[in-house]
C-alpha cells in the first residue's frame, strides 16, 4: 500500500512570509497526487498532480511534483491569515493521506 | 462534494461506552476511507472499504473496527471508549484504485468524557 509522509506537522509564519510544505510518498505505480486544505471540517481540492502536470499554480498556491525524488512540495507566498489552515496530500493509488501540516499565518 | 453524509456532527460519550458513526457514499463511488484527526497526531488512517470489504487497515487497535453494506454506506465503531479517542472522525469516498479525486465528510466530532 502507498504510503505518505508530510512536514513539517505544524508551522507558524507571519504574515507576508512564503511557506514550503513538503509531501513524500513511497508507491508501486504512481497515477497522481492531490493536495487538499482543510479549513473547519472537509478538505477541500487544491491541485491534483500527474505525470503529465508536474506543476500547477493558482494565485499565490503553487504545487510542484518531484518524480525522481518522489515528492511534492506546495508553496504559498505573501501568506495571510486566511491562508491558515491543515494542508493535505494523498497518495496517488489508494487515496492514502498524509497526516497533514497545520499552517498558522500570524497577523 | 455536496452528497456525503456523516452522521451525527457532534457526539459526547463517556468512557467505557461504544458509538457507531455512519457515512453516506456519493451515488458511484465504492471505496471508502475512515480517519482520526486529532491535533497531536494529525490525519490518520483507520481502514479502507471497498465492495463491502476490507482492503486496508491502519495501525489502530481491534477496539475500532468498520464495514460497508450492500448500498455502500458505511459504519465505524469504537467499542469501550476511552479518553485519547476524542477526535474529528473523517470518511473518504473515491471510486477506487487509481481515482484521482477524494470527496470527504464533514465529520464526526467525538468527545469522550
Amino acid at each position: 500500500e502507498d504510503k505518505v509522509v508530510q512536514s513539517p506537522l505544524s508551522l507558524v509564519v507571519h504574515e507576508g512570509d512564503t511557506v514550503t510544505l513538503n509531501c513524500s510518498y513511497e508507491v508501486t505505480n504512481f497515477r497522481s497526487l492531490l493536495w487538499y486544505k482543510q479549513e473547519k471540517k472537509a478538505p477541500t481540492f487544491l491541485f491534483m498532480l500527474t505525470s503529465s502536470g508536474i506543476e500547477k499554480k493558482s494565485g499565490r498556491l503553487s504545487s510542484i511534483l518531484d518524480k525522481k525524488e518522489l515528492s511534492s512540495i506546495l508553496n504559498i507566498t505573501a501568506t495571510q491569515t486566511g491562508d491558515s489552515a491543515i494542508y493535505l496530500c494523498a497518495g496517488p493509488n489508494d487515496m492514502r493521506f498524509g497526516a497533514g501540516t497545520r499552517l498558522t499565518v500570524k497577523p | 462534494k455536496a452528497g456525503v453524509t456523516q452522521t451525527p456532527r457532534y457526539l459526547i460519550k463517556t468512557r467505557g461506552q461504544q458509538v457507531t458513526l455512519s457515512c453516506s457514499p456519493i451515488s458511484g463511488h465504492r471505496s471508502v476511507s475512515w480517519y482520526q484527526q486529532t491535533p497531536g497526531q494529525g490525519l490518520q488512517f483507520l481502514f479502507e472499504y471497498f465492495s463491502e470489504t476490507q482492503r486496508n487497515k491502519g495501525n489502530f487497535p481491534g477496539r475500532f473496527s468498520g464495514r460497508q453494506f450492500s448500498n455502500s454506506r458505511s459504519e465505524m465503531n469504537v467499542s469501550t471508549l476511552e479518553l485519547g479517542d476524542s477526535a474529528l472522525y473523517l470518511c473518504v469516498w473515491s471510486r477506487g484504485w487509481g481515482s484521482t479525486e477524494a470527496f470527504f465528510g464533514q465529520g464526526t466530532r467525538l468527545t469522550v468524557v
